[in-house]
């Protein structure tokens, strides 16, 4: 079965500097991957997906995000935070059903 | 126009309670889900429907029931309500065909049971 993990519940980092928020994968086929933004007391909106065409793929916001199968990881990075991308941000797997499977979450605060 | 909206946006009731929270997309999607967002921010699917069927019926206690009237409509009725069912419920829809399609989530519902 498919699973998530994201490793740190809380990422801290300064304003203009890099994002990473990291994401591994457990999946017995080639997955589709997705990474979600969650901002406060609102639904989740796509950030990006991976659909087995390019490894790196960009999304919104200036967020990408690179496919890496020998390491099962598809880490979510973008070059210099902006204060409004604090938010909670979730990773997600599908192996190919309707059924997306969840990472815990990673809440990305972002300081001035 | 909201593209996935769901009713009400917050929901506080007592334990014992029946209750309903509605669901529509207007994206023109085959399918649609239920999840269940607890307190600590963990997100699981509940129920998916295509096409007014179900689809995904994950180990949910079955005092909750889903209805999609039509495939534009997703409800879900929760039966004697418990204080473990506080939560945020979300609402969301993608076209059919398999997991490569994004999902597009309403805002939720936020359940407070006393």
């Amino acid at each position: 079965a498919q699973s998530v993990t994201q490793l740190g519940s809380h990422v801290s980092v300064s304003e203009g500097a890099l994002v990473l928020l990291r994401c591994n994968y457990s999946s017995s086929v080639p997955p589709y991957l997705f990474w979600y933004v969650q901002y406060p007391n609102q639904g989740l909106q796509l950030l990006l997906k991976y659909t087995s065409a390019a490894t790196l793929v960009k999304g919104i916001n200036g967020f990408e995000a690179e496919f890496k199968k020998s390491e099962t990881s598809f880490h979510l990075t973008k070059p210099s935070a902006h204060m409004s991308d604090a938010a909670e941000y979730f990773c997600a797997v599908s192996e190919g059903g309707n059924k997306l499977v969840f990472g815990a979450g990673t809440i990305l605060r972002v300081k001035s | 126009d909201t593209a996935v909206s769901q009713t009400p946006k917050y929901l506080v009731t007592q334990m014992g309670n029946d209750k309903s929270i509605k669901c529509e997309q207007n994206l023109g999607h085959d399918t649609m889900y239920w999840y269940k967002q607890d307190s600590k921010k963990f997100l699981k699917i509940m129920f998916s429907y295509n096409n007014k069927e179900l689809i995904i019926n994950e180990t949910v206690p079955n005092r909750f029931s889903p209805k999609s009237p039509d495939k534009a409509h997703l409800n879900l009725h929760i039966n004697s309500l418990e204080l473990g069912d506080s939560a945020v419920y979300f609402c969301a829809s993608s076209p059919s065909g398999g997991g490569a399609y994004e999902q597009y989530f309403g805002p939720g519902t936020r359940l407070t049971v006393t």
